[in-house]
Formats: structure tokens, C-alpha cells, sequence
């Protein structure tokens, strides 16, 4: 079955520990994105790739790293959280970045920061 | 830069009646437009898409949105909704065939009531 798979679906922490995300395609899609969606604010990009070894911030990028080092796996990756941090994380791909294609979404990872 | 503006942050509506919810763009190039839909505890799914051509796009669901360029609106329709349709609904823009530049709105509410 197509699909993007995030792990965890929940997740509690504390201030300042690291923590990271993982998003897996099995698609082969070229394009990945991580969004975070917050009540009355929709949902914002934070990074995106276009290809392996290829990313670039988006428009919430602040306390965020990313990496793509295969194809399929694209972890979000925060050093230090903080409690501002705290929403609904989703990584997202499509075939490309052209915008003619539709992404496809994973079900979405709750990050509490306490 | 672009900008989506989605109208109204919740619309309730009776089974079985017609629906409209608005979007309202904002850029200085040519677009693509897109509605997303989210059930509850699920990732985004794409409903339609408008890429080119004509101006009236229909959706999976039943759903359908017109493209007016003059207005720079891409409002989603439904002639009668049903209860399943009760979810988050997202337009969203993306300039210039740049995927990694999808700009997503606010989202709109839809609560479809007995």
C-alpha cells in the first residue's frame, strides 16, 4: 500500500531534550515536506526536500533540522525543543515538486514540549 | 509572495443541504489551486485540484470548486452534503508549478448536522 508513515503519533517530552521524527515514503517519490499545524493558523511548511541530499527551509524553519540522506526517509529533527514547539507535525511527498502532482500525507505526529 | 484567505473558520450546515466554502487567493503570477480535506486524526487528502484549462474543477465526493481569476477565487461546492463530509477543508495555492511553495490556508470548519 501506498503510503508516507510518521512515527511516533504521540509524543511527550521536556524542554531542551532532543527528539526526532521520522517520516518514511514508500512511493519513490522525489519531493518531501514537514508542515506543522496549529489551531487557526493552518498548516505552515517548516522544511522541504526536492531530492536526496537536496533541502531548504520553508516558512517555519526556526529550532528545526532536517536531513535526507535516502530517497524514502525524511526525519524532523529538534535539537532543543521548546514549549512553543508543541503542535500537530505532518510530513507530506509527492512524485516531484513540480505541483502537479498531489501529496500524499502521513497521519500526523502530536508533540507536546512541557 | 502568495496568500490564501479562507473566509470562514466554521461552517454548520443541515444534512442534505447545498454548501459552499470560500477561498480567496492573492498572487502576482500564475497559479495552481488545491483543496485539501482532513477527517478527524487523519493527514490532509487532496479533493481537487486546478492546474489550467477549464474553470470548474470536480473533486472526488462529489465536490467541485470554480476558478475566478477575475475574483482570484477558488470557492468549493457541494450541491447536498452528508454527515461523512464533516471535516477540515484547506485551500491551498501553489505558484507557479513549485510544489515547495504551497501556501496553505486557515482551513474551514464543516459540520454537517441530522
Amino acid at each position: 500500500e501506498a503510503q508516507v508513515t510518521q512515527n511516533p503519533r504521540y509524543l511527550i517530552t521536556v524542554t531542551g531534550k532532543k527528539l526526532t521524527v521520522t517520516c518514511s515514503q514508500n512511493m519513490n517519490h522525489e519531493y518531501m515536506s514537514w508542515y506543522r499545524q496549529d489551531p487557526g493558523l493552518g498548516l505552515r511548511q517548516i522544511y522541504y526536500s526536492m531530492n536526496v541530499e537536496v533541502t531548504d527551509k520553508g516558512d517555519v524553519p526556526e529550532g528545526y533540522k532536517v536531513s535526507r540522506k535516502e530517497k524514502r526517509n525524511f526525519p524532523l529533527i529538534l535539537e532543543s525543543p521548546s514549549p512553543n514547539q508543541t503542535s500537530l507535525y505532518f510530513c507530506a511527498s509527492s512524485l516531484s515538486g513540480t505541483g502537479l502532482e498531489k501529496l500524499f500525507f502521513g497521519s500526523g505526529t502530536q508533540l507536546s514540549v512541557l | 509572495a502568495q496568500s490564501v484567505t479562507q473566509l470562514d473558520s466554521q461552517v454548520p450546515v443541515f444534512e442534505e443541504a447545498p454548501v459552499e466554502l470560500r477561498c480567496n487567493y492573492s498572487s502576482s503570477v500564475s497559479v495552481y489551486l488545491f483543496w485539501y480535506v482532513q477527517y478527524p486524526n487523519q493527514g490532509l487528502q487532496l479533493l481537487l485540484k486546478y492546474l489550467s484549462g477549464s474553470t470548474l474543477v470536480k473533486g472526488i465526493n462529489g465536490f467541485e470548486a470554480e476558478f475566478n481569476k477575475s475574483q482570484t477565487s477558488f470557492h468549493l461546492r457541494k450541491p447536498s452534503v452528508h454527515i461523512s463530509d464533516t471535516a477540515e477543508y484547506f485551500c491551498a495555492v501553489s505558484r507557479g508549478g513549485s510544489n515547495y511553495k504551497l501556501t496553505f490556508g486557515k482551513g474551514t470548519l464543516l459540520t454537517v448536522n441530522p
